[in-house]
């Protein structure tokens, strides 16, 4: 079966530091992958989106960047920290277009 | 604004009744999809309906779809204590086959079931 680890768990950075967020997906090959940030009692809001290695689309302007260095590898990271950057970051799969996704456990990241 | 917007914020009842949860998006859809999250962990997907169904069933949930009203309703029946969690509906649009699944997520209902 398939499986999503997301690492770490909880982060604390001080402003200003870099960042490098880790999610991997076992069990299945090619898949579509996303990264998601999701601000204290609210919805979720798509950040990056993979279909393939090397392949990254972003969402919204910001202060990070998402690699896909190999298939069931995507790195979310950031070469300076902001205040605004805090959050509950998620990382989820899919096996294509319009097909459920399936979620880590996510990283709440708090900046100091 | 956001694309799919559930309705109540938060609902609080007690074990044994049904909780309703309603969702309104604006565009066209392929699809909507149920999740539900609990306290500090990631979203489990619960149930996707496609745009030429009107409901569908799993276990105690049950979910309709509007196309025509651009609205969808999440029934949780007989709930249980373990039923509180946060449900968020997410719509993928008809964005011409481009989108790679992307998902437009809500802001979500808390839901509350006391024992």
């Amino acid at each position: 079966s398939q499986t999503i680890h997301q690492w770490p768990a909880t982060l604390v950075q001080p402003v200003g530091s870099p960042l490098s967020l880790e999610c991997t997906v076992e069990g299945t090959s090619n898949p579509n992958l996303y990264w998601y940030r999701q601000a204290a009692g609210r919805g979720l809001q798509l950040l990056f989106y993979s279909v393939g290695i090397g392949q990254i689309s972003s969402e919204v302007p910001q202060n990070l960047s998402a690699s896909r260095p190999q298939d069931r590898q995507f790195i979310l990271s950031s070469k300076k920290l902001l205040l605004s950057d805090s959050g509950f970051y998620l990382c989820a799969w899919s096996l294509g277009v319009h097909q459920p996704q399936h979620f880590g456990d996510g990283t709440r990241l708090s900046i100091l | 604004s956001q694309q799919g917007e559930e309705d109540p914020q938060a609902l609080s009842i007690q074990e044994g009744e049904n909780a309703t949860m309603n969702c309104s998006y604006k565009t066209s859809i392929n699809n909507l999809q149920w999740y539900r999250q609990n306290s500090g962990r990631g979203l489990v997907h619960l149930i996707l309906i496609r745009s030429n169904e009107r409901e569908k069933h799993s276990g105690r949930l049950r979910v309709t779809l509007d196309t025509s009203k651009k609205s969808s309703s999440l029934l949780i029946t007989a709930s249980r204590a373990a039923d509180t969690a946060s449900y968020f509906c997410a719509t993928a649009d008809n964005a011409g086959g481009t989108s790679y699944g992307k998902l437009t997520f809500g802001q979500g209902t808390i839901l509350t079931v006391h024992p």
